[in-house]
């Protein structure tokens, strides 16, 4: 079955960089788009934050990270990436990857698999 | 925006409920789903295009609405349905409702 693993989370000062990996496996992760998705405290509120496409083509991101955040995908790892810099307090989540249901297109839709997610925490 | 109600239902086992998630503007063509939460757990989808079932998902949560006023039924609770649900609209970019908890009354 799909499962969706994080790392990288930790603690970093204001300002400082953080890179986030998500292993993919159970499914063809080439042929689906990809997101992060942030949750900033245990069931509360849910925050999208970036997509990219099965091909890489297309990327977006919320306006609350955009020229911060950068998403990448490595296609013969199976991993998805979230590269992050000038980190804010608001940043503190934990971050989980989120598989889209749409295979072979640009469009995004909604999460059908979510991994466990990976804490960080901006604070000096 | 999405504003699910009511913020939190106390019921027992057995119990019929349904949840309610509200746009602020059209969603169009029934682009919600919804998820459930279980502590120190990853959302779970329950239900997409408003209505449809996902995988493995048991008949006992069903989905209806369109255009602004969406809801989730969840016909008589199992022990294991007690959580948090939130709802998402995935019509124009990504907005979730602030979630409905659900415990144990």
């Amino acid at each position: 079955q799909v499962q969706l693993v994080e790392s990288g989370g930790g603690v970093v000062h204001p300002g400082g960089s953080l890179r986030l990996s998500c292993a993919a496996s159970g499914f063809t992760f080439n042929n689906y788009g990809m997101h992060w998705v942030r949750q900033v405290s245990p069931g509360k509120g849910l925050e999208w934050v970036a997509f990219i496409s099965h091909d890489e083509d297309k990327k977006d991101y919320a306006e609350s990270v955009k020229g911060r955040f950068t998403i990448s995908r490595d296609k013969s790892t199976n991993t998805l990436y979230l590269q992050m810099n000038s980190l804010r307090a608001e940043d503190t989540a934990v971050y989980y990857c989120a598989k889209d249901w749409l295979k072979w297109t640009n469009l995004k839709t909604y999460f059908d698999s979510w991994g466990q997610g990976t804490l960080v925490t901006v604070s000096s | 925006v999405l504003t699910q109600s009511p913020g939190t239902l106390s019921l027992s086992p057995g119990e019929r409920t349904t949840l309610f998630c509200e746009a602020s503007q059209s969603v169009g063509s029934r682009y919600l789903a919804w998820y459930q939460q279980k502590p120190g757990q990853a959302p779970r989808l329950l239900i997409y295009g408003a209505s449809n079932r996902a995988a493995g998902i048991p008949d006992r949560f069903s989905g209806s609405g369109s255009g602004t006023d969406f809801t989730l039924t969840i016909s008589r609770l199992e022990p294991e349905d007690f959580a948090v649900y939130f709802c998402l609209q995935y019509g124009r970019s990504f907005t979730f409702g602030q979630g409905t908890r659900l415990e144990i009354k």
